[in-house]
């Protein structure tokens, strides 16, 4: 029983190149979505899914691209990668889109951007 | 934006105290939820309360909620080293599409010493 995986675990990029943060969950859950963890930032919703063809930006989507094919998969990308993107990067999904369903977090991707 | 503060930002007790945090939150909630994370790991929900529930129990951990105020506090009791890590709380709010978005706050680290 698998979970929410993310791969890779750490990365490395230099300014201005691409990258996809691979999430996959393996519990049907319909609702997926991608957080970010900065110092004293607390964690900050980058974009969600209620399902496959459906996703919608959170508080923090610019310099990123989603899209959600298949109920298990939502891969984050990186166009062109900048320092301000450095970052703890967490997938999290949940049985459910609407109200009182806790989430479940991948163990993350820390991302370092040069 | 932050939806929930918590407070304190970092707590360091002895083995068997009893550990509190606060959260407070700035608009009407339908939950609240509470979640912790150990130092390199994703977040793992640890327990929701409605917005028409006051208190509620999960073994050694006691939730309030005081809508009135617009605050809750996490308490552990009969701390136990295991028990340090961060601890976050969150809010949520309703997208367009109907669809859970939840706003943690910063957390609030809890060094447990033996």
């Amino acid at each position: 029983n698998a979970g929410v995986t993310q791969t890779p675990k750490f990365q490395v990029l230099k300014t201005g190149q691409s990258m996809t943060l691979q999430c996959a969950q393996d519990m049907n859950h319909e609702y997926m979505s991608w957080y970010r963890q900065d110092p004293g930032m607390g964690l900050r919703l980058i974009h969600y899914s209620v399902g496959a063809g459906i996703t919608d930006q959170g508080e923090v989507p610019n310099g990123y691209n989603v899209s959600r094919s298949t109920t298990e998969d939502f891969p984050l990308r990186l166009l062109s990668a900048a320092p301000s993107q450095t970052s703890v990067y967490f997938c999290a999904s949940t049985y459910m889109s609407s109200y009182n369903s806790p989430l479940h977090f991948g163990n993350g991707t820390r991302l370092t951007v040069t | 934006s932050q939806q929930g503060e918590e407070d304190p930002q970092a707590l360091s007790i002895q083995e068997g105290e009893n550990a509190t945090m606060n959260c407070s939150y700035k608009t009407s909630i339908n939950n609240l939820q509470w979640y912790r994370q150990n130092s390199g790991r994703g977040l793992v929900h640890l327990i929701l309360i409605r917005s028409n529930e006051r208190e509620k129990h999960s073994g050694r951990l006691r939730v309030t909620l005081d809508t009135s105020k617009k605050s809750s506090s996490l308490l552990i009791t009969a701390s136990r080293a295991a028990d340090t890590a961060s601890y976050f709380c969150a809010t949520d709010s309703l997208s367009v599409r109907g669809a859970q978005k939840l706003v943690f706050g910063q957390g609030t680290r809890l060094t447990i010493n033996p």
